[in-house]
């Protein structure tokens, strides 16, 4: 069983720019949720997509958009970098009947962005 | 607004002594509560996670947690700590919204 996998490994793009990030969920699993973890910190919850459709937000702003595919994989794409967006950026996919906060998430290892 | 806070961002043990790592929480209604690890350039992994059925949760490597609304705390314990058991742990809640939110993380130092 392939595990939760994420594009790219690293990023470096610089302010202002445009960023997508992507994730292909586990067999089976049609929830996707995104967290962003600066250095030395939790994870932030960004926003979780349950079949194709928006399930759940954080406090992120509108530039932090996603999109979930028939094939439950995904992508986060974030506008107008800052500085502050550097960070560590976590997908996990949970095989959820509900798309509740109560299945069990599998975690990426995912993709650590720099922002110069 | 909803939240985790663990104290200590980080936690010294001698290994075979008792882990105990602290969790509270801040909700106005009952939350899911979970445990989760983290070694270096790896993600997250799940302990355990309380869904308000037992209190005494059991979780994998065994680690167990206590729900206790009256403290509002999910403390993490383990009888005996193991070498390997050194990695970084986190709190998290989550609310019938969907939203989860994470504490900030303790890291868990093992000394032989």
């Amino acid at each position: 069983e392939t595990g939760v996998t994420q594009s790219p490994t690293h990023l470096i793009k610089t302010r202002g720019q445009q960023v997508t990030l992507r994730c292909s969920s586990q067999s089976g699993h049609n929830t996707v949720s995104w967290y962003q973890q600066a250095l030395g910190q939790g994870p932030q919850f960004i926003f979780q997509y349950y079949r194709e459709e928006e399930n759940g937000r954080g406090n992120f702003p509108p530039r932090f958009s996603g999109l979930q595919f028939p094939n439950y994989s995904s992508e986060l794409n974030v506008n107008a970098l800052e500085l502050d967006d550097s960070a560590l950026y976590l997908c996990a996919s949970s095989p959820a009947t509900t798309g509740g906060v109560t299945d069990t998430q599998y975690f990426g290892p995912g993709t650590r962005l720099t922002v110069l | 607004a909803q939240s985790v806070t663990q104290l200590g961002s980080h936690v010294s043990v001698s290994e075979g002594a008792l882990v105990l790592l602290r969790c509270n929480y801040s909700s106005s209604v009952p939350p899911y509560l979970f445990w989760y690890v983290q070694y270096p350039n790896q993600g997250l992994q799940l302990l355990l996670k309380y869904t308000s059925a037992a209190t005494l949760v059991k979780g994998i490597n065994g680690f167990e947690a206590e729900f206790k609304k009256s403290e509002t705390s999910f403390h993490l314990t383990k009888p005996s700590a193991h070498m390997s058991d050194a990695a970084e742990y986190f709190c998290a809640g989550g609310d019938n919204f969907n939203k989860f939110y994470f504490g900030s993380g303790t890291k868990l130092n093992v000394k032989p």
